[in-house]
């Protein structure tokens, strides 16, 4: 059962357009959600993160949306630039009984920015 | 700050060998994880750990074990390595309280 879903694998995006990568996520409990992005042989780098509680979040070039009735958020990266190629791996994060965070990571996308 | 170090990059192991990946964290986080990425797949947690002396299961524990002895270090530990454990394991750490984690760069494992 996946919780966390990134449906397309990649992207291609001109240099300086938008890119917009998304995310879906099943259970409603989920009540963070974060961006991470992967350049390839080194480990996810946090990007930018909303709480349930939001509908948007704004970092410079990237903004993250949150649309809790459609259990769907996306990442907005404007204006796109060469050095954004990178897999992004959206996570969704809950507070466990334990009191401690759970997170669950959808499978990433594969962006591209051509020159 | 060097972040979160891991150590080896690559191994290739034989069924049945074991082994220990390194994992040490410089920021004085609490918590710390263990993930497994497999081929086209997302970032599955193993194990993880709110403390030294305090570790927990995660999704996919089973071949694996851990150990939190200090604040900085948290080793993975294969004791009978099988092909299904070929994989990235991905290290990572947070403060208490807050939902960004930091990872370190990977270790490449392969079993045949």
């Amino acid at each position: 059962d996946q919780q966390v879903k990134q449906n397309s694998p990649s992207l291609s995006v001109q240099e300086g357009r938008i890119s917009i990568l998304n995310c879906d996520y099943t259970n409603s409990m989920f009540d963070y959600f974060l961006w991470y992005k992967k350049y390839p042989a080194e480990g996810p780098t946090f990007l930018i993160s909303i709480s349930s509680i939001k509908d948007k979040n704004e970092d410079g070039r990237f903004t993250v949306f949150l649309n809790k009735s459609a259990k769907h958020l996306s990442l907005h990266i404007v204006p796109s630039q060469p050095g954004d190629s990178a897999v992004y791996f959206c996570a969704a994060s809950l507070t466990a009984t334990s009191g401690t965070y759970k997170y669950i990571f959808g499978t990433g996308t594969r962006l591209k920015v051509l020159a | 700050n060097a972040g979160v170090t891991q150590t080896p990059k690559f191994r290739i192991l034989k069924i049945g060998q074991s082994m220990t990946l390194q994992c040490t964290q410089d920021m004085n986080h609490n918590y710390m994880y263990w993930y497994r990425q497999d081929p086209g797949m997302g970032l599955k947690l193993i194990y993880y750990s709110v403390g030294a002396g305090i570790t927990d299961k995660g999704e996919v524990p089973n071949g694996y074990n851990v150990s939190r002895s200090t604040t900085e270090d948290f080793p993975l530990r294969l004791e009978l390595a099988a092909p299904s454990q070929t994989s990235v394991y991905f290290c990572a750490s947070s403060y208490s309280g807050l939902r960004e984690q930091y990872f370190g760069p990977g270790t490449r494992l392969t079993v045949t």
